[in-house]
């Protein structure tokens, strides 16, 4: 088994500040995602990574940039934090990057901003 | 484009009775269905997937059908615990190739003993 650990758990933050989520996995997964999740609209994907050294868009990827800086490690961006906003962002990862594998979830960062 | 939709919650029921999530979905592909779960404080996980029409999934004691012909893939389970109280989310996955999953709205359901 493995497992995926997102740093930090909670993250607080000023309006227009510039603010990075971790994510680390020892599965050995070529692909890594990013999603957002909010209360009542589902996960939205953000930007995912087929392999080390690949960075693709999602559907929400405007506002946010990422790094994937190796094979286990997924990093996102908010590039300016907005005055009241409040979600959590999961990050996951899967074998390869076709649809039909499983994903694997961490437990998510939860940003708040003031 | 592709789109799944599903039950508006919240659900409430008490333990023992029965439980029917409705999901359904739009694509023009063949699609891969999944059911994951998130209890609080957790990220989602696989609850089980179908890769074929016609054919069931279970987990748990929860079951769908992937059923092509009404594209739906409907979440059940006859008695309910305390312990299954999450958020219940259909998935869709197309087969064209492309590694993006597309997410339904999520269900809450709440089961009091």
């Amino acid at each position: 088994g493995g497992i995926i650990t997102q740093t930090p758990k909670f993250l607080i933050g000023q309006e227009g500040q510039k603010l990075t989520l971790k994510c680390q996995q020892n599965f050995n997964h070529d692909t890594m995602y990013w999603y957002r999740q909010d209360s009542g609209k589902g996960l939205r994907l953000i930007y995912y990574s087929i392999t080390e050294n690949d960075l693709q868009k999602g559907d929400l990827s405007e506002g946010y940039d990422a790094s994937r800086e190796k094979k286990s490690s997924f990093s996102l961006t908010v590039t300016s934090a907005q005055k009241n906003e409040m979600a959590v962002f999961l990050c996951a990862s899967s074998i390869w990057g076709i649809s039909q594998n499983t994903l694997y979830f961490g437990a998510g960062t939860r940003l708040s901003v003031l | 484009g592709d789109s799944v939709t599903q039950t508006k919650g919240p659900v409430t029921l008490s333990e023992g009775t029965s439980l029917t999530v409705n999901c359904s979905y739009e694509t023009k592909q063949y699609p891969t269905l999944f059911w994951y779960v998130q209890y609080p404080g957790e990220g989602p996980q696989l609850l089980f997937k179908v890769p074929k029409a016609n054919e069931k999934g279970s987990n748990r004691g929860f079951e769908a059908t992937y059923d092509k012909g009404t594209t739906s893939f409907h979440l059940q389970k006859a008695s309910v615990q305390e312990s299954d109280s999450a958020v219940y989310y259909c998935v869709l996955g197309d087969q064209g190739g492309s590694a993006k999953l597309i997410f339904g709205e999520g269900t809450k359901l709440t089961v009091s003993s």
